[in-house]
């Protein structure tokens, strides 16, 4: 069954650092997502990315978050300058539209010390 | 109006009980409520999913009980069992014909089941 991949599965950095967090969607899927949870709190919206542009982003999703797809597969969340509050669990999601339901990735921990 | 509530934080049943988790929303343009289990170390799975045209879906031990004008759905877990036992988010969502909508997800129920 196909499945949405995240790496790295923890990334640990120090505040102030760029952050790259890889997924790779579902290959025919066309809307992108990436979600957070901060430990034991709820999930998250962060934004969504349809056509090369995004779609919707959420008051979180301020200028230090950009996301890009640099190939056919591949789709990244870059924090800029992390920050000790940025340390959560970010869940990337893909979808095919129309009826279809959003999949989930197993997650990113990242860790900002 | 956009936040879906949730409770209980955490409960625990006996095998073979019912689990019964609870939420209410605010925003009646959303047209889709789907739950999700999330097991530890792994992200949501989409569990069962309703639209407000329907008061009742159920699937297996798996049943959402949908009441619109009280702008309340909940989750009953029918014969419980130990493998149960993980973390259950109701969500909503302004979905129409289309899944691309963004989905907001309530605060969670860490659900433990006893032997």
């Amino acid at each position: 069954e196909p499945e949405v991949t995240q790496t790295p599965s923890h990334q640990v950095t120090q505040m102030g650092q760029e952050v790259i967090l890889r997924c790779v969607p579902i290959s025919n899927h066309l809307y992108f997502y990436w979600y957070r949870q901060i430990l034991g709190q709820k999930v998250e919206f962060l934004v969504s990315f349809y056509n090369n542009e995004i779609s919707e982003k959420s008051e979180i999703f301020d200028d230090q978050f950009s996301v890009e797809r640099p190939d056919g597969s591949n789709f990244t969340l870059k924090i800029r300058s992390t920050k000790l509050e940025d340390s959560a669990m970010y869940f990337c999601a893909s979808t095919s539209g129309g009826a279809d339901t959003q999949y989930f990735g197993p997650g990113t921990r990242l860790t900002v010390l | 109006q956009q936040q879906v509530k949730q409770s209980p934080q955490s409960l625990i049943v006996q095998k073979g009980g019912i689990s019964i988790i609870n939420c209410a929303y605010e925003n009646t343009a959303f047209d889709y409520f789907p739950w999700y289990q999330q097991f530890p170390g792994k992200g949501p799975a989409l569990l069962i999913a309703i639209r407000p045209d329907v008061s009742e879906k159920k699937e297996g031990r798996f049943t959402i009980s949908f009441n619109k004008s009280a702008k309340q759905f909940s989750l009953h877990i029918m014969d419980s069992q130990p493998g149960d036992s993980a973390t259950y988010f109701c969500a909503a969502s302004l979905r129409g014909y289309s899944s691309a909508s963004k989905i907001i997800f309530g605060s969670g129920t860490r659900l433990s089941i006893r032997p």
